[in-house]
């Protein structure tokens, strides 16, 4: 049963189109999180959710927004798309702030724009 | 600017011999670390933690080990397996370790020779 799952796993979309990146986690964890990995493998944080309240916003573009209908969910939608938002995108989730237990990660989303 | 570095992007090990992985950071404010393995297509595993009042952090073969006044942190692994061909990551988070926002490294690509 996986912990964090996001939809879909693989993107293939052109340049100007909105796309939608899902994720759920089912560990009962109040903090969700979006990172990027770019190309040159740097995980970046972008969003960190608390309690359903944006609580991190790491000077992301403002075609990039968050929404967390509930604590299980934190879903990443791109307006917009750009070459340089080709990247894999991992949803993550933790008790607290991560702690002693780290971050649980998905297993990412390739995003390829063309 | 990079707070979080792992100068080797890659590494290999003999099975039965001991890995070293290095990590240094420039924030003297962080004071919790945490280790995360990753295999392909998949995302980061939790592996390992330390907070900084520590100087090592013991888990079965896995064993962290943090200098603060070098602001140096390295996992060993004793003894290497197969299995542990990974990329490794250290993260760091500052200050109180829950600040919902861990720096990654770029990782580290281990090679487990059999």
């Amino acid at each position: 049963d996986t912990a964090v799952s996001q939809t879909p796993k693989y993107l293939v979309t052109q340049m100007g189109n909105d796309k939608s990146i899902k994720c759920e986690q089912n560990l009962g964890h109040d903090t969700m999180y979006w990172y990027k990995q770019d190309s040159k493998k740097f995980l970046k944080i972008m969003f960190s959710y608390n309690n359903k309240e944006l609580i991190i916003n790491e000077t992301v573009p403002n075609r990039f927004s968050p929404k967390s209908p509930d604590k299980a969910h934190l879903n990443l939608h791109i307006n917009s798309l750009e070459l340089g938002d080709s990247a894999v995108y991992f949803c993550a989730s933790s008790r607290g702030g991560g702690a002693n237990y780290g971050y649980t990660f998905g297993s990412g989303t390739r995003l390829t724009v063309v | 600017d990079q707070q979080v570095k792992q100068n080797s992007p890659s590494l290999s090990v003999q099975e039965g011999r001991i890995s070293i992985l290095n990590c240094d950071y420039t924030n003297s404010m962080f004071d919790y670390f945490l280790w995360y393995k990753k295999y392909p297509a998949e995302g980061p595993t939790f592996l390992i933690s330390i907070s900084s009042i520590k100087d090592k952090n013991e888990d079965g073969r896995f064993t962290v080990f943090l200098n603060k006044s070098a602001k140096h942190l390295s996992l060993h692994i004793v003894p290497s397996q197969p299995g542990d061909s990974a990329v490794y990551f250290c993260a760091a988070t500052g200050p109180g370790g829950g600040t919902y926002k861990y720096i990654f490294g770029t990782g580290t690509r281990l090679k487990v020779l059999a």
